[in-house]
């Protein structure tokens, strides 16, 4: 099955600054992969997602890459600010099956 | 709208004893999913439903079945609670025929499952 990894687990980054997370998958058949953000004690919610027939997307301060070659896609914040602190999830599904296959999470600190 | 709910929020088993986890979900969605999150390592993937009466395993069903008897619920059930499932479980449900896009999950609140 499917194996996604992500790194780092923990990131603290000033206010201002720019976070990136990394994944890698494993399974080349893969074609959507969406990232979760997590605020503590609450569900995972849907922040941006690509498909594998687009190597960027953007949406305000959030962006993912994706290189489908290399079989890895990023996530990338730019002018964090405190409410950007949770646990993001990156994830990567087939187009077959729907399932998702989370990464381990990273805990993003944005320190005022 | 609700979206996706969970009953119920907290619960506290003693070893071997058994409970009914209930997701209900009123997107017209086809699929849904019960996840359990432990620290450290994500989301994992119990069991899954592509449709009524329909399920399937995931990547850890083990100590779990599951039931979807009417499109807009899925049950999940521990027969006889072990420590190891202490954990948050998080049910989704995706894909509505009418409003197509199937990929995106959308979660439930959360239960917070302790095992004594």
């Amino acid at each position: 099955g499917e194996n996604v990894e992500q790194h780092p687990s923990t990131l603290s980054v000033q206010e201002g600054d720019s976070a990136v997370i990394k994944c890698t998958y494993s399974d080349s058949a893969s074609n959507y992969f969406p990232w979760y953000k997590q605020e503590l004690g609450k569900r995972p919610q849907l922040i941006i997602d690509i498909r594998s027939n687009v190597g960027e997307k953007k949406d305000q301060r959030i962006a993912v890459t994706l290189n489908k070659t290399a079989k890895h896609f990023s996530l990338h914040i730019t002018e964090t600010q405190p409410e950007d602190s949770a646990v993001y999830f990156c994830a990567a599904s087939t187009h077959n099956d729907y399932k998702l296959s989370f990464g381990a999470g990273t805990t993003v600190t944005v320190r005022a | 709208n609700a979206g996706v709910t969970q009953t119920p929020k907290f619960r506290v088993l003693k070893t071997g004893q058994s409970m009914t986890l209930l997701c209900a979900q009123d997107m017209n969605h086809e699929y849904m999913y019960w996840y359990r999150q432990d620290p450290g390592m994500g989301l994992r993937l119990i069991h899954y439903s592509v449709g009524e009466g329909t399920t399937a395993k995931g990547e850890v069903p083990d100590g779990y079945n599951v039931s979807r008897l009417k499109k807009q619920n899925f049950l999940l059930g521990l027969e006889s609670a072990a420590p190891s499932q202490t954990s948050v479980y998080f049910c989704a449900s995706s894909y509505s025929r009418l409003a197509g896009a199937p990929y995106e999950q959308y979660f439930g609140p959360g239960t917070r499952l302790t095992v004594t």
